[in-house]
């Protein structure tokens, strides 16, 4: 089974839209990260948080929030979806006690139209 | 600037032949670094990390690590058609304790 998990897979919307992705993970780490991946541009950190209380904005925030509902999921809004936000969606979670290697999930395909 | 930066690419190299990644970052907070590999469409996953001077090898792979020059690199030996995905360069900042990734460098192994 996979330790950390992504849905939906793929997503088609419409632009104005609410859209929620989720991610759940069963390595029981604390911290854990949403990032979007756009051709040419690498992966760009758009939240993340290290424990249940703690939401941080990455460097792409706007446009979007967060709910950490427990340690073991994360999810991602998107209040009103604009063409610019199709893209690669992956969530990932760390252990800082083991060198803070991120493990990423299967990644969630988002298309506004 | 963006605080990673990989050399662009694309790189393509026979089989059995070496490849050569690099990486800069800006940010001298930085205190280890991470390379991982994604093939199209998929998530990225680890192939190795580093933080001291120097080199680091794991099988075919060996990362190098210049932190007066700011400074990270992947070789890959006997490259093989299996290799043939984007390599992504991180830099985790002991500030923040955030990932910065470069844009990735798509290589290519030629059969």
């Amino acid at each position: 089974d996979a330790d950390v998990t992504q849905t939906p897979r793929n997503r088609i919307t419409k632009t104005g839209k609410r859209i929620m992705l989720e991610c759940s993970q069963t390595k029981g780490h604390d911290r854990m990260y949403w990032y979007r991946q756009d051709p040419g541009l690498g992966l760009r950190l758009i939240y993340y948080s290290f424990d249940v209380k703690d939401i941080n904005k990455g460097e792409i925030s706007d446009g979007y929030s967060v709910s950490r509902q427990a340690q073991a999921k994360f999810s991602l809004s998107l209040e009103s979806a604009i063409p610019n936000q199709t893209a690669l969606y992956f969530c990932a979670t760390s252990d800082p006690y083991r060198d803070d290697e991120q493990f990423f999930g299967p990644g969630t395909r988002l298309t506004v139209l | 600037q963006k605080e990673v930066e990989q050399n662009s690419g694309p790189l393509s190299v026979p089989e059995g032949a070496i490849a050569s990644l690099n990486c800069t970052y800006s940010d001298r907070g930085s205190q280890s670094f991470f390379w991982y590999r994604q093939y199209s469409g998929k998530s990225p996953e680890l192939i190795m990390f580093i933080y001291s001077n120097g080199d680091k090898e794991d099988g075919r792979f060996t990362a190098q690590l210049n932190k007066a020059s700011q400074y990270v690199s992947l070789l890959i030996r006997d490259s093989q058609p299996s290799d043939s995905a984007t390599y992504l360069c991180a830099a985790h900042s002991a500030n923040d304790y955030k990932l910065s990734f470069g844009a990735g460098t798509t290589v290519t192994v030629r059969a």
